[in-house]
């Protein structure tokens, strides 16, 4: 089993739709969860991040965590054609110390087109 | 305020080679990590240091090292390339890795 598994994809959506995309991660000790976005031949964005249970919000985007499901997912609302990339699940485990020893765990990431 | 900046942008090595690559981290943060980025495997983490001290390894052969100095600014080393090596290698950097990371543009490493 992967540690951070993202829906399959690649996922098509029209302009003004919700795109949900979504992230399973297998280590109960994840503490911090992340969704970066990278557009074709840059590097990863920081978009979200969320560390608690519930919804975070941020303009158009919305980060859920359900650390009992082990379950985390991002919707973009109004979606627009200059979302489309390929989006990026991260999670991070602090040890029993509380320190994060800098490792992203990175699902393989899911390409969202939006059309017009 | 700058970003985390990677030199060079662009690489090509041929085989047995070494090569060192460079991140300079956004001011104020202490925490580099490495990451290296291929179609087939995605982003795999390399390497973290903090405060010059490395505090967390990936899954990757000996031939790859790296480094941290005072300034927090980072290097990578690949020695005896290999085909396979061939990537983007991605350097982010926090001021406290559990508020995320900040990539940089990347290094494209081509192994000929």
């Amino acid at each position: 089993q992967k540690e951070v598994e993202q829906n399959s994809g690649p996922l098509s959506v029209p302009e003004g739709a919700i795109a949900s995309l979504n992230c399973t991660y297998s280590d109960r000790g994840s503490q911090s969860f992340f969704w970066y976005r990278q557009y074709s031949g840059k590097s990863p964005e920081l978009i979200m991040s969320i560390y608690s249970n519930g919804d975070k919000e941020d303009g158009r985007f919305t980060a859920q965590l359900n650390k009992a499901s082990q379950y985390v997912s991002l919707l973009i609302r109004d979606s627009q054609p200059s979302d489309s990339a390929t989006y990026l699940c991260a999670v991070t485990t602090s040890n029993a110390g509380g320190t994060s020893y800098g490792k992203l765990t990175f699902g393989q990431g899911t390409i969202l087109t939006v059309h017009p | 305020k700058a970003g985390v900046t990677q030199t060079p942008r662009y690489l090509i090595k041929t085989r047995g080679q070494q090569v060192t690559l460079s991140c300079s981290p956004i001011s104020g943060h202490r925490s580099v990590s490495w990451y290296q980025q291929t179609p087939g495997q995605g982003l795999q983490f390399l390497f973290e240091y903090f405060s010059e001290t490395q505090r967390n390894k990936g899954n990757f052969p000996g031939r790859f090292s790296g480094r941290q100095f005072s300034n927090s600014r980072s290097e990578m080393n690949v020695s005896t390339l290999e085909l396979g090596d061939s990537a983007l290698y991605l350097c982010a950097s926090s001021f406290s890795g559990s508020l995320g990371y900040t990539f940089g543009s990347g290094t494209r490493l081509t192994v000929v």
